[in-house]
C-alpha cells in the first residue's frame, strides 16, 4: 500500500512562475515530512522538510506546507527556474521513510 | 568530498545470477539503507541497518540480503537474481534512524535481469 500518494506524475510551469507540486499520506503516525530533488543519473538530494508540529517551513524559493487534517503536504517553488526542473519526490518519516512516486517538474524558459 | 559512493553503476545479470551491490559511506554516519525505484513507485526499502552490527527488514526484503561491514559499508546481495529485481537500486546513509535527520543518497545502479 502506498502511505505517500504523489498523484500528478508530470507539471509543466513557465519560468518566473510558480510551481505547486502536492503530496498526500495516509498514515497519521508520520511526524517529519521533506522533499528530495532528482536529477538524472543522480541520486536524490534533500530539498527542504517540516516537522508535524509547523504548518510552515520556508528556505528562499521553496516553500512547504502541511495541512495535518488533510494529509496533504505542497511544495511552492516561486519564481520557477529552468534548473527546477528535475523530479520531485514526498517523503514522509514516522521510523521507516517512506517516498512518494514523484512528480516531474518542467520549467520552460 | 565523496559521500555516498556505489559500486557498480551498471550490470546486467542473467536469471539465477548473484551478484552483490557495494555502498560506502564516509560522513561518520551511523545508519545506511538500501533502495530500489521502479517507474510509478517511488524510492521502496528493502533493507536498512540502524546502526553499525544491526539490519533489519524494510518494505520489500524479498530476494535480498545485506550486510553492515563495518561502519563506513553496506552492501546488498542478489543470491539468484529475477527479472522482476531489474530496477534502480539506491544506497543512503543518515546519522540515525527513526529521526528527522535526512538522508544522503549515492548515484545509484542500474540493474537489469535478463
Amino acid at each position: 500500500d502506498q502511505q505517500v500518494k504523489q498523484n500528478s506524475p508530470s507539471l509543466s510551469v513557465q519560468e518566473g512562475r510558480i510551481s505547486i507540486l502536492n503530496c498526500d499520506y495516509t498514515n497519521s503516525m508520520f511526524d517529519y515530512f521533506l522533499w528530495y530533488k532528482k536529477y538524472p543519473a543522480e541520486g536524490p538530494t534533500f530539498l527542504i522538510s517540516i516537522s508535524s508540529i509547523k504548518d510552515k517551513n520556508e528556505d528562499g524559493r521553496f516553500t512547504v506546507f502541511l495541512n495535518k487534517s488533510a494529509k496533504h503536504l505542497s511544495l511552492h517553488i516561486v519564481p520557477s527556474q529552468p534548473g527546477d526542473s528535475a523530479v520531485y519526490f514526498c517523503a514522509a518519516s514516522g521510523g521507516d521513510m517512506r517516498f512518494g512516486a514523484g512528480t516531474r517538474l518542467t520549467v520552460k524558459p | 568530498n565523496a559521500g555516498v559512493t556505489q559500486t557498480p553503476k551498471f550490470q546486467v545479470l542473467k536469471t539465477g545470477q548473484s551478484m552483490t551491490l557495494q555502498c560506502a559511506q564516509d560522513m561518520n554516519h551511523n545508519s545506511m539503507y538500501w533502495y530500489r525505484q521502479d517507474p510509478g513507485m517511488g524510492l521502496r526499502l528493502i533493507y536498512y541497518s540502524a546502526s553499525e552490527g544491526t539490519t533489519d527488514k524494510g518494505e520489500v526484503p524479498n530476494g535480498y540480503n545485506v550486510s553492515r561491514l563495518n561502519k563506513r559499508e553496506f552492501s546488498l546481495r542478489l543470491e539468484s537474481a529475477a527479472p522482476s529485481q531489474t530496477s534502480v537500486y539506491f544506497c543512503a546513509s543518515s546519522l540515525s534512524w527513526g529521526t528527522s535527520d535526512r538522508q544522503y543518497f549515492g548515484a545509484g545502479t542500474r540493474l537489469s535481469v535478463l
